[in-house]
């Protein structure tokens, strides 16, 4: 079976702009799960969905947003890009993310933003 | 809120050396706990896990037991390999958020 896969690999951006991250979920998995990594603040939950909703969500800033399609493909944007952002973007997906689930990790998009 | 602590890297140990990478957490309820393994350029494998207390994961040698008593969650290996090098994330989920909270990650380096 496929892993989670992510699109594209490395992005370089400048400060002002805004982008848009795509992730394909393992085939049958219905939770999608973004992270932020940074050297700084290490590895932080952005937000979750399930089923085209929004489930649960970070302490991170509304510039920060996603969405889910009904094939359970997500993508998250990012508007008004700030040097702060450059970061590894991982997404992670489960069957339905409840207790115990485990979350499968995609290989990350690194973005740079400049 | 939920946190979790790891000892700090990097961790430098020659081949065939005993490993221990402590962790302890502070939650609400019972949370299930985890390890993750982060190679070079690459996004996280989940190595092992347990959803309750006195449960121990295994994966490759790996070793984890949730101990409720003292909220710790350390990974052990009896002899580490040049191939084990790499980040090291322990993390939980609770009952409420379906979210994982990671430590801060320790990085191993297994020497020849």
């Amino acid at each position: 079976k496929a892993g989670v896969t992510q699109t594209p690999r490395y992005l370089i951006k400048t400060r002002g702009q805004q982008v848009t991250l795509s992730c394909s979920p393992i085939s049958g998995h219905r939770s999608v799960s973004w992270y932020q990594q940074t050297p700084g603040q290490g590895l932080q939950f952005l937000f979750e969905y399930f089923s085209e909703t929004q489930r649960n969500k970070g302490n991170f800033p509304g510039r920060f947003s996603g969405r889910q399609f009904s094939n359970s493909r997500s993508e998250m944007n990012v508007s008004t890009l700030e040097l702060g952002d450059s970061a590894l973007y991982l997404c992670a997906s489960s069957l339905d993310s409840g207790l115990g689930e485990t979350q499968y990790f995609g290989p990350g998009t690194r973005l740079l933003v400049l | 809120g939920n946190s979790v602590t790891q000892m700090e890297g990097p961790v430098t140990l020659s081949e065939e050396a005993f490993l221990t990478i402590n962790c302890t957490y502070t939650a609400t309820g019972y949370p299930s706990l985890f390890w993750y393994v982060q190679y070079p350029g690459e996004g996280l494998q989940l190595l092992l896990k347990a959803t309750k207390a006195d449960d121990k994961g295994s994966n490759k040698g790996f070793e984890a037991t949730y101990r409720k008593e003292t909220t710790s969650f350390h990974l052990e290996k009896g002899s580490v390999q040049v191939s084990d090098s790499a980040v090291y994330f322990c993390a939980l989920s609770d009952t409420g958020r379906r979210a994982l909270t990671f430590g801060s990650g320790t990085r191993l380096q297994v020497q020849p």
